[in-house]
């Protein structure tokens, strides 16, 4: 089916280590997002991507980078794992922000972090 | 600045009542509105959206959702609600970040449908 595609759906790091999520959609959409989803909190935005090309910082991006690779990923790097990004993280797109269509988004990646 | 807020944590009620999972908004302009569902361990799924025209929206699912601009709200209702409807059920609005629309969640409101 179409739509986006995260992997891995889960992972267990020790804190300092590093890992990419990875995200693929095969909508042809612009946008790109990542979310963070914590108990009571939401959906947080780490980073986002407008369109291929141009990345910028959403409302908690300390200890994240990421990377548009092409139009149709959008990486997460963590680079130290600390247990504090214990999460399920997901990728959502959208097709551009003028046609508001809505945002699909991935199934998720449960990240804990010991 | 723009948000949007969800005030009840969990919402319980009778299978085959009515349901209402409350919505408030801050926007400037016109706002987007959204609601998702998520059920567990499942990403977000999309139920309905405001852009513009009727106040009264409908959706997936038998899902409806009311704007109402004077109370910058956007109550999301069901006429009759199933077990099956018991989940995670989010409000959003398309939010200005600098040159881009953003999608702002809500917390969610936990929606509980007793048999």
């Amino acid at each position: 089916n179409a739509g986006v595609t995260q992997t891995p759906k889960f992972q267990v790091l020790k804190t300092g280590q590093s890992m990419t999520l990875q995200c693929a959609q095969d909508m042809n959409h612009n946008s790109m997002y990542w979310y963070r989803q914590d108990p009571g909190m939401g959906l947080r935005l780490i980073y986002y991507s407008a369109s291929e090309g141009t990345t910028d910082k959403g409302e908690v991006p300390n200890g994240y980078n990421v990377s548009r690779l092409n139009k149709r990923e959008f990486s997460l790097r963590l680079e130290s794992a600390a247990p504090s990004q214990t999460s399920v993280y997901f990728c959502a797109s959208s097709e551009t922000r003028d046609r508001v269509y809505g945002y699909t988004f991935g199934s998720g990646t449960r990240l804990t972090v010991v | 600045a723009q948000s949007v807020a969800q005030p009840e944590d969990q919402v319980n009620v009778a299978e085959g009542n009515p349901l209402t999972v409350k919505c408030t908004y801050s926007v400037s302009g016109n706002p987007y509105l959204f609601w998702y569902v998520q059920y567990p361990n499942r990403g977000l799924q999309f139920l309905l959206k405001y852009i513009t025209g009727d106040n009264l929206v409908k959706g997936s699912y038998g899902f409806e959702a009311e704007f109402n601009k004077s109370q910058t709200s956007f109550h999301l209702k069901k006429p009759s609600a199933l077990v099956s409807d018991s989940a995670l059920y989010f409000c959003a609005v398309r939010a200005q970040r600098g040159g881009s629309y953003i999608p702002t969640f809500g917390r969610g409101t936990s929606l509980i449908v007793h048999p």
